[in-house]
C-alpha cells in the first residue's frame, strides 16, 4: 500500500545550522507531496509541495525536490532559526483517489538552540 | 478571516461514555476530512465529505465511529462507547475544491480513562 517514512527524531541543532529531514514513499502511481509543519500549540499548516517529479518546493527558505528515481522528498533548509523548531510531517495525497486525503509520515520534532 | 475550528479542544471520557467532537470548517469549502493523531504518529485518515455527501468512510476504526455533515458545513465525529485505544487527537481539515489545499484544525484532544 502507500506509505511515507521519514528519519525519526528528535533532531537538536544550534541556529544557523543546515538541515535535513529524510522522506521516503511507496506509492502506486504519481502522488503529490507535501511537507507539513505543526508549530506548538498549533494546527498543522502546509510549507510546500511538489505535484509532480523533479519539481522543487520552496517557502520559508526550506526546499524539497521531488525524486521519483529515488522516491524521495528530502527536506532542507540552509540556516535554521529557532522560530523552526516545531515537528515536521512528510506526506502524499493518495494517488489512487480523487478526493485528495493524506498519509503522513511519524514525524520529525525539531528542537534549535540559540 | 476565520480558519478551521474545532470544540472542544479538549475532552475527557470515561470508558464507555459517547463524545461528539465538532469541526466548523473554512466558510464554502466543498470538502472536509477527519484525521486521527495517536501520540507520536502521523495524522491518519478518518473519513472525507464532499458537500453533505459522506463519499469515503474507510478509515473509521469501528462502527463506533460515525461522522455526519448535515447541511454541508459544520461536521460532527461521534464516538459512541468510548474505549481507551480511541485517545488522540482528532483533527479535521477543510479544502475549498475537490484534491485542493487542507487547512487543518487545532484539533480535539481526547483522553478516556
Amino acid at each position: 500500500g502507500n506509505s511515507v517514512t521519514q528519519m525519526e527524531g528528535p533532531v537538536t541543532l544550534s541556529e544557523e545550522a543546515f538541515l535535513t529531514i529524510n522522506c521516503t514513499y511507496t506509492a502506486t502511481g504519481y502522488p503529490s507531496l507535501f511537507w507539513y509543519v505543526q508549530y506548538p500549540g498549533e494546527g498543522l499548516q502546509l510549507l510546500l509541495k511538489a505535484t509532480k517529479a523533479d519539481d522543487k518546493g520552496s517557502n520559508k527558505g526550506f526546499e524539497a525536490t521531488y525524486r521519483k528515481e529515488t522516491t524521495s522528498f528530502h527536506l532542507e533548509k540552509g540556516s535554521v532559526q529557532v522560530s523552526d523548531s516545531a515537528v515536521y510531517f512528510c506526506a502524499l495525497s493518495d494517488p489512487g483517489g480523487s478526493q485528495g486525503n493524506l498519509i503522513f509520515g511519524k514525524g520529525t520534532k525539531l528542537s534549535v538552540k540559540p | 478571516g476565520a480558519g478551521v475550528s474545532q470544540s472542544p479542544r479538549y475532552k475527557v471520557a470515561k470508558r464507555g461514555q459517547d463524545v461528539a467532537l465538532r469541526c466548523d470548517p473554512i466558510s464554502g469549502h466543498v470538502s472536509l476530512f477527519w484525521y486521527q493523531q495517536a501520540l507520536g504518529q502521523g495524522p491518519e485518515f478518518l473519513t472525507y465529505f464532499q458537500n453533505e455527501a459522506q463519499l469515503d468512510k474507510s478509515g473509521l476504526p469501528s462502527d463506533r465511529f460515525f461522522a455526519e455533515r448535515p447541511e454541508g458545513s459544520v461536521s460532527t465525529l461521534k464516538i459512541q462507547r468510548t474505549q481507551q485505544e480511541d485517545s488522540a487527537v482528532y483533527l479535521c481539515a477543510s479544502a475549498g475544491t475537490v484534491n485542493g489545499e487542507q487547512y487543518f484544525g487545532p484539533g480535539t484532544r481526547l483522553t478516556v480513562t
